[in-house]
């Protein structure tokens, strides 16, 4: 059963858009949600992260908006770049076990010059 | 900052073959972890060691052996390893004990294939 979903598995974007990227999760224990970014042939890294007492971050170009209510969160790409080409993944984890996250299956984003 | 070290980057092994895999960071770490990632799949955690001498089991444990040699290296060992399999290994190092926002930091991974 996966824990944390994420849709679209793919999105293609032209340079200058907004990406929006989603997840939803099902343990209602969740309360700390990073994004972690991969390019290929490397392995992920930190890209944003939330705790669900807030229901908005931004770093950037980068934005995550929370809803603790529907267990959704997106993470928005503002003037998206072609070096934001990725694979991008939400993860999940209870408080008092930080360590272990629950990772989303990915969704990989194409932005288009 | 710290790096995270894999060895080796691509291994092909054969059908039933034990292979280790080998992790090692420089960033003082105190808990280490192993992950496994297919296509399509995300990433799941196969072994993790909260601290030095300790070594607890993942999701997908069935199959591997992890030892936490040292509190800079960590490895996994396939014990048989299946026809056909295709894979990427990942380790990663976070600071805290159970801390929240204990981000986590991965190595470039270990690409495996099985003939």
């Amino acid at each position: 059963q996966q824990q944390v979903r994420q849709s679209p598995q793919s999105l293609t974007v032209w340079e200058g858009e907004t990406a929006i990227l989603n997840c939803s999760y099902e343990n209602s224990a969740f309360d700390y949600f990073p994004w972690y970014q991969q390019f290929p042939g490397e392995g992920p890294a930190l890209l944003i992260s939330i705790l669900s007492v807030s229901d908005k971050k931004e770093d950037g170009r980068f934005t995550i908006f929370f809803n603790k209510r529907e267990k959704k969160l997106s993470l928005h790409i503002a003037d998206s770049q072609p070096g934001d080409s990725a694979t991008y993944f939400c993860a999940a984890s209870v408080g008092n076990m930080g360590y272990k996250l629950t990772f989303g299956t990915g969704t990989s984003l194409l932005v288009d010059p | 900052g710290g790096i995270i070290t894999q060895t080796p980057k691509f291994l092909i092994g054969q059908e039933g073959q034990k292979l280790t895999l080998k992790c090692q960071q420089n960033f003082n770490h105190d808990t280490m972890y192993w992950y496994r990632q297919d296509s399509g799949k995300g990433l799941r955690l196969i072994y993790y060691s909260i601290t030095e001498n300790d070594l607890q089991k993942g999701d997908l444990s069935e199959g591997y052996d992890a030892s936490r040699e040292k509190k800079s290296s960590f490895s996994l060992t396939v014990t048989s390893a299946q026809k056909n399999e295709m894979a990427v290994f990942l380790c990663a190092s976070s600071a805290g004990l159970g801390v929240n926002q204990d981000t986590q930091y991965f190595g470039p991974g270990t690409r495996l294939l099985v003939l």
